[in-house]
């Protein structure tokens, strides 16, 4: 089993819906939760960054993290076609030296003008 | 300030060739990684490097891959001899400082390796 889990979708919406994208992970010792964008034939790029339980904002994106539960979520209001893309969630733990980060395998997400 | 800088962008090789890809991190970024990235997959890290120090190379299968960093700066990644399986994105990434486990990492485009 892997330590963390992303349904891989692809999951297709209309413009203007809100996409909800989420990732389950098994390490609790997993602090630092974060939500990466890839566009085909592209690096990933780094969208939003947490470290505690509960709900960031920024713009029209809003993650939200349950640790009891082992759960984060990435939530995307007012979606776009420029929105389409991969998003994969990507998590660490907390070392005194070293960023290791564990990916999800990523969800396909298309928004459909 | 340019980003995350990789060569070559595409790359086709027969099997049992060796193959090399080039790596210029964001300048300043002491801390560089190289991931693989398989198809509908997640990238996974291969090696991490603090300035010209390998710091992490415990899941680069070390019987055909090498990493080098010279001065700290650039990088290269070679396979030799490579595989079909070896058919991937190959990621370079690079970070200020990655101490304290919550650094920006900043990912390349990519070398995206076929190997027939």
């Amino acid at each position: 089993q892997k330590e963390v889990e992303q349904d891989p979708g692809p999951l297709s919406v209309p413009e203007g819906a809100i996409v909800s994208l989420n990732c389950t992970y098994s390490n609790s010792a997993f602090q630092y939760f974060m939500w990466y964008r890839q566009y085909s034939r592209k690096g990933p790029e780094l969208l939003m960054y947490t470290y505690s339980s509960g709900n960031k904002e920024d713009g029209r994106f809003t993650a939200q993290v349950d640790k009891s539960s082992k759960y984060i979520s990435l939530f995307i209001r007012d979606s776009q076609p420029s929105d389409s893309a991969t998003y994969l969630c990507a998590m660490s733990t907390f070392l005194a030296a070293g960023n290791k980060l564990t990916f999800g395998g990523g969800t396909r997400v298309l928004v459909k003008p | 300030e340019a980003g995350v800088v990789q060569s070559p962008r595409y790359k086709i090789i027969e099997k049992k060739q060796p193959v090399a890809f080039w790596c210029n991190p964001i300048s300043g970024h002491n801390t560089l990684y190289w991931y693989l990235q398989n198809l509908g997959q997640g990238p996974e890290l291969l090696i991490r490097y603090e300035n010209e120090e390998a710091v992490d190379d415990s899941q680069l299968p070390k019987d055909r891959f090498s990493a080098e960093r010279l001065k700290g700066v650039d990088s290269t990644l070679k396979i030799q001899p490579a595989e079909l399986g070896d058919s991937a994105v190959y990621l370079c990434a690079s970070s200020l400082d990655a101490s304290g486990g919550k650094d920006t990492q900043y990912f390349g485009p990519g070398t995206r390796l076929t190997v027939l």
